[in-house]
């Protein structure tokens, strides 16, 4: 079974640049979530999905980040324009509906902001 | 508001001794699910063993077991014979209930960085 894929692995833009994350979920998960991991901390949930629905987005930072599940299937996480401080690892990760089961996580994109 | 708290931010241990990573948490649900994960320094996250609210039994999953105090509201995380590769980020997390949205999400904690001496 193929795991979550993400693309780019790494990332280095200026500030006031715009940059996008790509996730292609385990097939079939109709979850599907993005965490910001700031070096030495523990991920914070962006958003969540359930299908291409968003069910979660109260700690994106909406008047730069934005984010879109297509079809129920891949996912994107764009932002712009970027800021020193949203120097962190994007990760994706993606789970069947039932509450009993862990998330599955892609290798995650680790953007630098300079 | 939901919340996991993990006081341990570094831990030593000699190779072969047995660890225990604290968690604890904090929810005013009955039903919840505790996970944790481990994150080398190459980044992935790995999951270890998960903990259902209901369960009676603590987890166990080879080395790893999971010593749930329901009452406590904690969730340890017990290695036994620890090895060079068990280095890492230990996160615990915790699932909520389904809400109105039928989703769930999973909350995680701030870490433990754990060093293994040869």
């Amino acid at each position: 079974e193929a795991g979550v894929a993400q693309s780019p692995r790494y990332k280095i833009i200026e500030k006031r640049q715009s940059v996008a994350f790509w996730c292609n979920p385990i097939s079939g998960h109709a979850t599907l979530y993005w965490y910001q991991q700031i070096l030495g901390q523990g991920p914070k949930l962006l958003i969540q999905f359930q299908n291409n629905g968003v069910v979660d987005d109260s700690q994106l930072p909406k008047d730069r980040f934005s984010a879109e599940r297509l079809k129920g299937v891949d996912s994107t996480l764009k932002i712009q324009p970027a800021k020193l401080e949203d120097s962190a690892v994007y990760l994706c990760a993606s789970s069947p509906i039932s509450s009993n089961t862990e998330a599955f996580f892609g290798q995650g994109t680790r953007l630098t902001v300079v | 508001a939901q919340k996991i708290t993990q006081t341990q931010p570094g831990m030593f241990v000699q190779e072969k001794e047995a660890v225990t990573l604290d968690c604890t948490y904090d929810t005013s649900d009955q039903s919840y699910g505790l996970f944790w994960y481990k994150q080398p320094s190459s980044g992935e996250m790995i999951f270890l063993i998960y903990q259902g609210s209901y369960d009676e039994q603590n987890a166990t999953e080879g080395r790893y077991s999971l010593n749930f105090q329901k009452a406590r509201k904690s969730a340890n995380l017990v290695i036994s014979a620890s090895q060079l590769g068990d280095s890492a980020m230990y996160f615990c997390a915790m699932r909520e209930p389904p809400g109105y949205s039928s989703a769930s999400k999973i909350i995680f904690g701030s870490g433990t960085r754990l060093s293994i001496r040869p």
